[in-house]
Parts: C-alpha cells; sequence; structure tokens
C-alpha cells in the first residue's frame, strides 16, 4: 500500500502566482480532507470530500482556495492568486467507507510564497 | 460543537521517564477520541484511537490512553521514554454516529532529554 501521496513535495512560488496542490488518496477509501498547517493556527481542516462530492468547505479561507476531486483516484487544491499568508504545510488526508475512522496523511506540500 | 484541549504546548521528560501528554475533550454527544503522533517533516500518524469499546486503550509504540467520561479526559501515557518519541503529538475528537470531521488540538510537543 503505497499511502497518501501528495505532489510537489515543497512549493516556491511569488506573490500572485497560481499554486496547485495535488493529491492520491488511498485505493478504496472515499472520503478525502486538505488541512492546512501552521505555527500560528495549528492544524485547519478546509474541506473534505465523500465520493468525489464536496461534503464541508466550511475551512475554505477565501475565494482564492478551490479544491476539486474529479476522480476518486485524485484530487486538487488550487490558490489562484496566491499570497505570503498563504505559505503553510498543506496536507491531504483519506478515510475508509466507514467514515468516523482512521484517517491516512500523506506527507504534505510545503508552500512559501515570497 | 465538539473541541478538544491540549494542557502544556511542550512538554519534556527525560529517557526512561513516564510521559503523560493531557487531552480534555468537549462533546454534546459520545465521542470517537483519537491521539496522532507527527514526526519531523512528516504527516499525522494514528496512535490510538478511542471509539465507544473499551476505555483503556492501547496503541502503538507502547503508548496508551484511558477515556474517563467523568474528567472528559484522554490523556496519553507511556510508561518509559524513549529518544525516538520526540516528536508533537495531537489530540482529536470527533462525534460518533456519522460525523466524519475530526477537531484537532493544537498539539504538544515532546521533548526527551538524555
Amino acid at each position: 500500500d503505497a499511502g497518501v501521496i501528495q505532489s510537489p513535495r515543497h512549493e516556491v512560488t511569488e506573490m500572485g502566482q497560481e499554486v496547485t496542490l495535488r493529491c492520491k488518496p488511498i485505493s478504496g477509501h472515499d472520503y478525502l480532507f486538505w488541512y492546512r498547517q501552521t505555527m500560528m493556527r495549528g492544524l485547519e481542516l478546509l474541506i473534505y470530500f465523500n465520493n468525489n462530492v464536496p461534503i464541508d468547505d466550511s475551512g475554505m479561507p477565501e475565494d482564492r482556495f478551490s479544491a476539486k476531486m474529479p476522480n476518486a483516484s485524485f484530487s486538487t487544491l488550487k490558490i489562484q492568486p496566491s499570497e505570503p499568508r498563504d505559505s503553510a504545510v498543506y496536507f491531504c488526508a483519506s478515510s475508509p467507507p466507514s467514515g468516523t475512522d482512521t484517517q491516512y496523511f500523506g506527507p504534505g506540500t510545503r508552500l512559501t510564497v515570497l | 460543537a465538539q473541541s478538544v484541549t491540549q494542557l502544556g504546548s511542550h512538554v519534556s521528560v527525560s529517557e526512561g521517564a513516564l510521559v503523560l501528554l493531557r487531552c480534555n475533550y468537549s462533546s454534546s454527544v459520545p465521542p470517537y477520541l483519537f491521539w496522532y503522533v507527527q514526526y519531523p517533516n512528516q504527516g499525522l500518524q494514528l496512535l490510538l484511537k478511542y471509539t465507544s469499546a473499551a476505555t483503556l486503550v492501547k496503541g502503538i509504540n507502547g503508548f496508551e490512553a484511558e477515556f474517563k467520561k467523568s474528567e472528559t479526559s484522554f490523556h496519553l501515557t507511556k510508561p518509559s521514554a524513549h529518544m525516538s518519541d520526540a516528536a508533537e503529538y495531537f489530540c482529536a475528537v470527533s462525534v460518533a454516529f456519522g460525523n466524519e470531521k475530526l477537531t484537532f488540538g493544537t498539539g504538544t510537543r515532546l521533548t526527551i532529554i538524555p
């Protein structure tokens, strides 16, 4: 089992550029979560999907953030335009169909916006 | 809404000493409770979880936690600390019966003194 795969692992970009983070969940998991981790705010849930459908996006900070899950094996988190305050580590996690079960986290993408 | 409070953002213990990391929860319905560990530059990994079965839960790496409803606590313990236990530890709560969202605490950084 490869685990949750995230790419890129590190991203450095300039303010105003578009950033796309990618996630491949564990096969057979039908829940997918996007989190952001910063020193100031800790670990925040941004959005989660069930069976490719967004269930709760109340954590998405503003319209510059968008997430999609076109199929069961791929999701993207896009920031357009990016700002320095978006610098953080972004984690993707997936969970099996039983719902309130273990979430399996990817290694994260460290985003730096200059 | 559910929440968790982790007492102590930093804890230091000597190698071989008892590890005690504190977590208190707030939930209007029976909770599911989790402890996750995050090693440097890695994603979160599940240590153990309580899902209304036995109140004393054993996890990986010799850790265990006891659910105490009367104290609304779910403290994490390990009898003898090892250098490899140095990491950040997160307590999390979800509401049973279908709520997929985890609410994480702010984390406790554990340092092991040789």
